[in-house]
């Protein structure tokens, strides 16, 4: 199971950061990557980055300049960092493992 | 970046009656491995995505079998042998060929 947590509010130009903690396997296991996903509130999805259970990672290149996504294996984790928000960074964020498995999402939305 | 087009956008059928969706990629999915990186998922409202099907033809765990998937290279098709209440919301394929993943628009499937 994963579970996205963190502040719902954020300012504009302010860091975004979320965290995804993973229950019922590893973080570090092998074959397994670990995605965070976005949706603006009635719109579609989009594809934020993933890392690889060995720390590799690929970023939407939409976002690349502004996304950091990294593994926390001592706490089961993996975060989201996403700086100088604006108000078009508003949505629904969503972990996901494998694309398979996705967590519950979290609602962050960019205002003063 | 592969884009993803999917027909119908908005999709109106009677219960018991069949249903398909149509994805179209701008460039073939099929790896160098051999596999082919479809996926489709439902999005119930106020939900998270659930995978439905992956690698074009292949149900996720628990996904009823009344759900199936076809195609190749650039062509894919989610098909409801018969629609239920339940299949309600917002169906989307996605593509993981290659990075950026990328989303349909998706398709609104309602019960007339």
């Amino acid at each position: 199971q994963l579970q996205e947590s963190g502040p719902g509010l954020v300012k504009p130009s302010e860091t975004l950061s979320l965290t995804c903690t993973v229950s019922g396997g590893s973080v570090s296991s092998g074959d397994h990557y670990w995605s965070w996903i976005r949706q603006p509130p009635g719109k579609g999805l989009e594809w934020i980055g993933s890392i690889s259970y060995s720390g590799s990672t690929n970023y939407n290149p939409s976002l690349k300049s502004r996304v950091t996504i990294s593994l926390d294996t001592s706490k089961n984790q993996f975060s989201l960092k996403l700086t100088s928000v604006t108000a078009a960074d508003t949505a629904a964020h969503y972990c996901a493992k494998n694309m398979a498995d996705w967590g519950q999402g979290t609602l962050v939305t960019v205002s003063s | 970046d592969i884009v993803m087009t999917q027909t119908p956008l908005p999709l109106s059928v009677t219960p018991g009656q069949p249903a398909a969706v149509s994805c179209k990629s701008s460039q073939s999915l099929l790896r160098s491995d051999g596999k082919t990186c479809l996926y489709w998922y439902l999005q119930k409202a106020g939900e998270p995505p659930q995978l439905l099907i992956y690698e074009v033809s292949n149900r996720f765990s628990g996904v009823p079998d009344r759900f199936s998937g076809s195609g190749s290279g650039t062509d894919f098709t989610l098909k409801i042998s018969r629609v239920e209440a339940e299949d309600v919301g917002i169906y989307y394929c996605m593509q993981c060929m290659e990075f950026p993943f990328t989303f349909g628009q998706g398709t609104q499937l309602e019960i007339k």
